[in-house]
């Protein structure tokens, strides 16, 4: 049940854009963000129930397509502060468990 | 604020020794969970509890034991550990009092091996 998360590194120069993709094998209830930085807690960027909206935080957003069961995370303009390694969290209904892809290594060079 | 507080921050272990891992959040929050996250495996939810007396497995929980003391504290037992152990474990929170909820909050880790 745990996601597949797609690329899995990219390397980005300040002010480029990325997309990291969230896609699950079963329908989805919610997915969530996180951005991990080497040797630190992972941090809660933002969450995306079912409903297709899309969220904001700072200049990363992301959207969540049900019917597709996949979200995908935007990073736009990026900065040097954005490395780290991104993971999505997917909630299936009825399950107990959430599970997490993972990850998306994500470095941004000056 | 000092949020999700783990105790300790490494730890080396023999094989078939045990020892627990601490948790506090001050929070005030009802949900609180284990995690353990390995190179390349992303992190795999061990236990949660989504309130006071209360805890369920998740996806790994062979090997561990739980205890939710309070509603502050919520503390994860290795009773006889093995290398296929050594990771680094979480300890997160939510608000949530129902689960599956996101964690929304982790501790800083710890650092655990086995020899």
């Amino acid at each position: 049940q745990q996601p597949v998360q797609s690329p899995q590194a990219v390397i980005l120069r300040e002010g480029e854009d990325a997309v990291i993709n969230c896609s699950s094998s079963k329908a989805l209830y919610s997915v969530h963000w996180y951005r991990q930085k080497h040797g630190e807690a992972p941090v809660f960027l933002m969450i995306l129930l079912k409903g297709g909206e899309q969220k904001g935080h700072e200049k990363i957003s992301a959207s969540f397509n049900e019917k597709k069961q996949q979200s995908s995370l935007y990073l736009t303009a990026s900065q040097l502060s954005y490395s780290g390694t991104y993971f999505c969290g997917t909630e299936t209904p009825g399950a107990n468990n959430l599970f997490f892809g993972t990850g998306t290594r994500l470095t941004v060079i000056p | 604020n000092a949020g999700v507080t783990q105790t300790p921050k490494f730890q080396v272990l023999k094989t078939g020794q045990s020892m627990t891992l601490q948790c506090a959040q001050d929070m005030n929050h009802n949900s609180m969970y284990w995690y353990r996250q390995d190179p390349g495996m992303g992190l795999r939810l061990i236990y949660y509890s989504a309130s006071e007396g209360t805890t369920d497995k998740g996806e790994v929980p062979n090997g561990y034991n739980v205890s939710r003391l309070n509603k502050r504290e919520f503390s994860l037992r290795l009773e006889s550990a093995a290398p296929s152990q050594t990771s680094v474990y979480f300890c997160a929170s939510s608000e949530a009092s129902f689960l599956p909820q996101p964690p929304q909050h982790f501790g800083d880790g710890t650092r655990l091996s086995i020899l």
